[in-house]
């Protein structure tokens, strides 16, 4: 079944305490995103990716890194996390990074993360 | 980055009755998606609109995309239960030779009630 898969899906943690949430996709996709989900925000891009080794800021990519070593991966990495990167996070992956109009972008299940 | 404001933010009907959702920017977008958004899950893509005034259609669901491209409204007749969900727009601006940016709106939050 073509997915993208998020782990952990739930994460309570502390401010200071780096943590990963992992992103994988199994439909051979170049183009990779992450997008963090507010209240009254909508959605809104915090990295990308067009291809392994290849990345770049998106909309809020402040306090986030990310990695693409493998083409069916891509990590997202906080360092330093905050109260304020509470949030609803987001994988997402497509074909051709949307560059067609008929691309479509397939999304994972969320990771809910709270910083206290 | 120029959101898409969406209209109303939230909506409470009861099974059987009509609505629409609007999204509105002062932005031209290459093509306008719809996305349904459940519980505990991610966004689904329902629909792409790519030529001003295209109308679709999906089942009970309308779309349609301003002549100007610049708004859209999704309109549901004789709303069920399974409705009931999170609808996205997101714009699209194609950029050639690199990623597209895709705009989200900021969500209508529907609830249809037996």
């Amino acid at each position: 079944e073509a997915q993208v898969t998020q782990n952990p899906r739930y994460l309570i943690t502390v401010t200071g305490k780096k943590l990963t949430v992992t992103c994988s996709q199994n439909m051979n996709h170049e183009y990779m995103s992450w997008y963090r989900q507010d209240p009254g925000l909508g959605l809104r891009q915090i990295y990308y990716s067009m291809n392994v080794e290849v990345t770049d800021k998106g909309d809020v990519p402040e306090g986030y890194k990310v990695s693409r070593k493998e083409k069916r991966n891509f990590p997202l990495i906080l360092e330093s996390p905050s109260p304020n990167q509470t949030s609803l996070y987001f994988c997402a992956s497509s074909s051709l990074g949307l560059a067609e109009i008929t691309d479509t972008q397939y999304f994972g299940p969320g990771t809910r993360l709270t910083v206290l | 980055t120029q959101l898409l404001e969406q209209s109303p933010q939230f909506l409470s009907i009861q099974e059987g009755e009509n609505l629409t959702v609007y999204c509105n920017s002062s932005s031209v977008f290459s093509s306008l998606q719809w996305y349904r958004q459940e519980p505990g899950e991610g966004p689904v893509l329902l629909v792409t609109v790519v030529t001003g005034g295209e109308v679709k259609k999906l089942k009970r669901l309308t779309f349609q995309f301003g002549d100007a491209r610049k708004d859209s409204s999704l309109h549901i007749t004789a709303a069920q239960p399974g409705d009931t969900g999170l609808y996205l727009c997101a714009g699209s601006r194609i950029n050639t030779g690199t990623a597209s940016k895709l705009t989200f709106g900021t969500g209508t939050r529907l609830q249809v009630t037996l």
